[in-house]
This record gives C-alpha cells, sequence and structure tokens, in this order.
C-alpha cells in the first residue's frame, strides 16, 4: 500500500535559518506529492506540489523536488519567518486504478520559528 | 471566495449522546473527504464520497460512526454513541477529480476549520 514518512518533530530554529523537512514515500503507481500546511487553529492548506520526476514545486519561499530514484520530496526554505511556524505535512496522491485518488498522508512535521 | 464550512466548530458532549458533524463543501467540487486528527494518531481518513457515492469508509469505526451526503451541498458525520476516544478535531475536505482523461487533477484538497470534539 501507498504511505508516507516524515521525519518526525518538533523542529525549532531560529528566524532566518535554513529548513529542511525530510519526506519519502512508497507507492504502488506513479504518485503526485505535495506539501500541505496547518497553522494553529486552521485546516490544512495545500503549499506545493509536483506530478512529476523532477518536477521542483515551489511556493511563499518553498520548495520541494520529486526525486522518483530516492522516492523523496523534501520541503527546503533558505530563510524561516516567525510567521512559517506551523505543521507541516507531507502527503501523496497515487493516481493508478483502485486507489481512487484519495491523499495519504505523513504524521506531520511541527516548526517553530523563534525571533 | 470560495471555502470549505464546516459546523460545529466546536462540541462539547458527554459519553453516549450523538453527535452530528455538517460540513458543506465548495461548490462545483465532487469528491468529499472526512479525516480525524489526533496528537498520537496524527491525520486519519475516515470516509471519503465520490458524486456523493461513498467510495471508501474502512477507516470508520463502522458499530458507531456513520457518513452520508444527502445532497451535493451537505455532507454529514454521525457518532452514535459517542466515546471518549472519539475526541478529537475532524476535518472535512473536498476536491474536484476529472475523470476520463486517466490522469485526474486529485490532490489539491480544500478543508474547513474543522469540527473539535470532545467527549467527556
Amino acid at each position: 500500500g501507498n504511505s508516507v514518512t516524515q521525519m518526525e518533530g518538533p523542529v525549532t530554529l531560529s528566524e532566518e535559518a535554513f529548513l529542511t523537512i525530510n519526506c519519502t514515500y512508497t507507492a504502488t503507481g506513479y504518485p503526485s506529492l505535495f506539501w500541505y500546511v496547518q497553522y494553529p487553529g486552521e485546516g490544512l492548506q495545500l503549499l506545493l506540489k509536483a506530478t512529476k520526476a523532477d518536477d521542483k514545486g515551489s511556493n511563499k519561499g518553498f520548495e520541494a523536488t520529486y526525486r522518483k530514484e530516492t522516492t523523496s520530496f523534501h520541503l527546503e526554505k533558505g530563510s524561516v519567518q516567525v510567521s512559517d511556524s506551523a505543521v507541516y505535512f507531507c502527503a501523496l496522491s497515487d493516481l493508478s486504478g483502485g486507489s481512487n485518488y484519495k491523499l495519504t498522508f505523513g504524521k506531520g512535521t511541527l516548526l517553530t520559528v523563534n525571533p | 471566495d470560495a471555502r470549505v464550512t464546516q459546523t460545529p466548530r466546536h462540541k462539547v458532549t458527554e459519553m453516549g449522546q450523538e453527535v452530528t458533524m455538517r460540513c458543506q463543501p465548495i461548490l462545483g467540487h465532487n469528491t468529499v473527504f472526512w479525516y480525524r486528527q489526533t496528537m498520537m494518531q496524527g491525520l486519519e481518513l475516515l470516509a471519503y464520497f465520490r458524486n456523493r457515492a461513498p467510495l471508501d469508509d474502512s477507516g470508520m469505526p463502522k458499530d458507531r460512526f456513520s457518513a452520508e451526503m444527502p445532497d451535493a451541498t451537505l455532507a454529514t458525520l454521525k457518532i452514535q454513541p459517542s466515546e471518549p476516544r472519539d475526541s478529537a478535531v475532524y476535518f472535512c475536505a473536498s476536491g474536484l477529480v476529472r475523470l476520463g482523461t486517466g490522469t485526474g487533477s486529485a490532490g489539491e484538497l480544500f478543508f474547513g476549520e474543522g469540527s473539535r470534539l470532545t467527549v467527556l
């Protein structure tokens, strides 16, 4: 079956530090990959996505590259801000038959950025 | 600004009581999901629907949980009877899946703000 493994948190950084949150996946088909972000007290919202190998998703200074050879989709940001404090979820959507396009989420990584 | 609307935002109830949570998906979306979030388990998929038909409810305890879509603008999740272990935040999410092309445009889900349930 499909699964997503992401680094356990919490991650605590100082403002302007470099961020990496690791994510690896297992899928039976050829999935699309996503990062969702959840700010305190809110629902999840899509941060970025990539639909095929070597694609790079980017948004709000965050980037992640779809690496088929290592089955990874690590999230990076060069300089984090206090406002980036949130829980980050890696997810995949397998478009192959039988999976019905549902999303499989990792357990989430709590990021806290201190001023 | 289209958004997924969930009610109630907060619910405190006693063990054994019936709880109904409601969700209004974004107009035009054909897929609706119910997720449960807890600190211990993270996000768990409970059920999902496409074009109002249930596709997968294997994540739901069948003896006490039920999910329905009486029409395209309303999805409900009912717990009867509720138990303390049901305490969690329940999220509804909707999305648009375009079928027939072999690729779809799946994955971008729009989440509601959640219903925080506390069962005493």
